[in-house]
């Protein structure tokens, strides 16, 4: 079955320092997907940055990096340039893939949460 | 509107009343899921559908819970008989297409359901 585990239940960061948030995952699936979800306290579950099993390259988007290592099945998001509206939950997950059109949900580790210090 | 819209936002329903949550996924959006979110933990997934196929609700967690999307586009969970334990807050998502590769998934703010 599948598993990720994120193992820093609570971070703090300097404002404009960059911060690695961890995650590990686990499933015997070849192909997968793996993303980072930010929440606020509102509660929106918002999309940060994706990576394909198969992507060869590590996925950024702005600000995110995604630190992918297959072998070592982490896939670690690393915020550059912190700022305060970064506090927030942040999540890993992982997407199994559809096979006969079942699957395809999302399963979410515990989250770390991330305050960043003026 | 531009993003998955979920009412209500707050909900207080006493121990043993019915409960409907809405959801309004992405316009176009094939793939609409609901999710139940305790405090402090991840979302888990409660059930999943293709237009108006549910596909999987394996993770409707008993059978006071309920969920429909007749036409393939609004869909509402139902919660029969609530129970304190059924306090959370319940996400709905949605995706472009069926689920494959980088289709991402679009949250809703979710309903945040407290059982008193």
């Amino acid at each position: 079955a599948q598993k990720i585990t994120q193992t820093q239940p609570g971070m703090f960061v300097q404002e404009k320092e960059a911060v690695t948030l961890d995650c590990t995952y686990d499933t015997s699936d070849q192909s997968y997907g793996l993303f980072w979800y930010k929440q606020p306290s509102s509660g929106e579950m918002i999309f940060l940055i994706y990576q394909g099993s198969y992507d060869e390259q590590n996925a950024t988007e702005g600000r995110y990096s995604l630190n992918f290592q297959k072998a070592r099945k982490s896939a670690n998001l690393v915020i550059s340039a912190s700022q305060l509206g970064d506090s927030a939950m942040y999540f890993c997950a992982m997407r199994e893939p559809m096979i006969y059109n079942q699957g395809g949900k999302l399963i979410f580790g515990q989250g770390t949460e991330l305050s960043v210090k003026p | 509107g531009a993003g998955v819209s979920q009412s209500p936002r707050y909900k207080v329903a006493k121990r043993g009343q019915d409960v409907a949550l809405r959801c309004d996924p992405i316009s176009g959006h094939v793939s609409l899921f609901w999710y139940q979110q305790a405090l402090g933990q991840g979302p888990e997934f409660l059930t999943y559908f293709q237009n108006e196929a549910q596909l999987d609700k394996s993770g409707l967690p008993s059978d006071r819970f309920f969920a429909e999307r007749p036409e393939g586009s609004v869909s509402t969970l139902k919660i029969q008989r609530t129970q304190q334990e059924d306090s959370a807050v319940y996400l709905c998502a949605s995706s472009l297409a069926g689920g494959e590769g980088k289709n991402t998934i679009y949250f809703g703010e979710g309903s945040w359901l407290t059982v008193v």
